[in-house]
């Protein structure tokens, strides 16, 4: 079974600096998926960017981006210029890429932007 | 663009009674997926339908059933409801099992409260 970590429950960046929020998993798969999804107040899951394990370039979404270390099994999110609509929960996922398409979450992190 | 449609979006019941929802998927995607958001909690899978057949199962109750029917609409029935079957249940739909890309829209969650 696949398991995802996020070790920071909290974090906390002034508005415009960058922040990384770290995740780790566990698979013996060669052939997934990574990705970030964003829980703002709303509830609404919403996916910031997504990695295919087979991709060594790191993916990039505007000011997300992602340091994707295969043999580490690291995955963390960078986000710079931080904007205050950025405060949301952030989970990190992991999805085999044959047989079960499920998401697996990590605990998320609570991301606060400080004005 | 058309979203993941999910109805009702709040829903309060007694314990012991029973509680539908329903998910309308994106237009054209074939594959319904449903998780259970506990507070404070992340995402758990609890089952996929792809061409209206279950396609995958997670940690489902055995008092929730589920299917998909032939617009590829979903609704998720729970009965004898619990106090800890309170929690936000969130759809998503993809195309094709997320093959090739992975990606899972999520609908705005349906709320159920069980007191």
């Amino acid at each position: 079974a696949q398991t995802v970590t996020q070790s920071q429950p909290e974090m906390s960046v002034q508005e415009a600096e960058t922040v990384t929020l770290s995740c780790t998993y566990d698979t013996s798969e060669s052939n997934y998926y990574l990705f970030w999804y964003k829980q703002p107040p709303s509830r609404q899951m919403i996916l910031v960017i997504r990695q295919e394990a087979y991709k060594q370039q790191n993916a990039t979404e505007n000011r997300f981006s992602v340091n994707f270390q295969k043999a580490a099994k690291s995955f963390s999110l960078k986000i710079s210029d931080s904007q205050l609509g950025d405060t949301a929960m952030y989970f990190c996922a992991f999805m085999t890429g044959a047989g079960s398409y499920q998401l697996t979450f990590g605990k998320g992190t609570k991301l606060s932007v400080i004005p | 663009a058309a979203g993941v449609i999910q109805s009702p979006r709040h829903l309060i019941k007694e314990k012991r009674e029973t509680a539908t929802l329903k998910c309308y998927p994106i237009p054209r995607h074939d594959t319904v997926y449903w998780y259970q958001q506990g507070p404070g909690q992340d995402p758990q899978f609890l089952i996929s339908f792809y061409e209206k057949m279950q396609s995958d199962k997670g940690s489902i109750p055995d008092r929730f059933s589920a299917q998909q029917f032939s617009d590829y609409h979903s609704e998720l029935n729970m009965s004898s409801l619990e106090l800890g079957d309170s929690a936000l249940y969130f759809c998503a739909s993809s195309l094709q099992q997320g093959w090739g890309t992975g990606e899972l829209f999520f609908g705005e969650g349906s709320r159920l409260t069980v007191l």
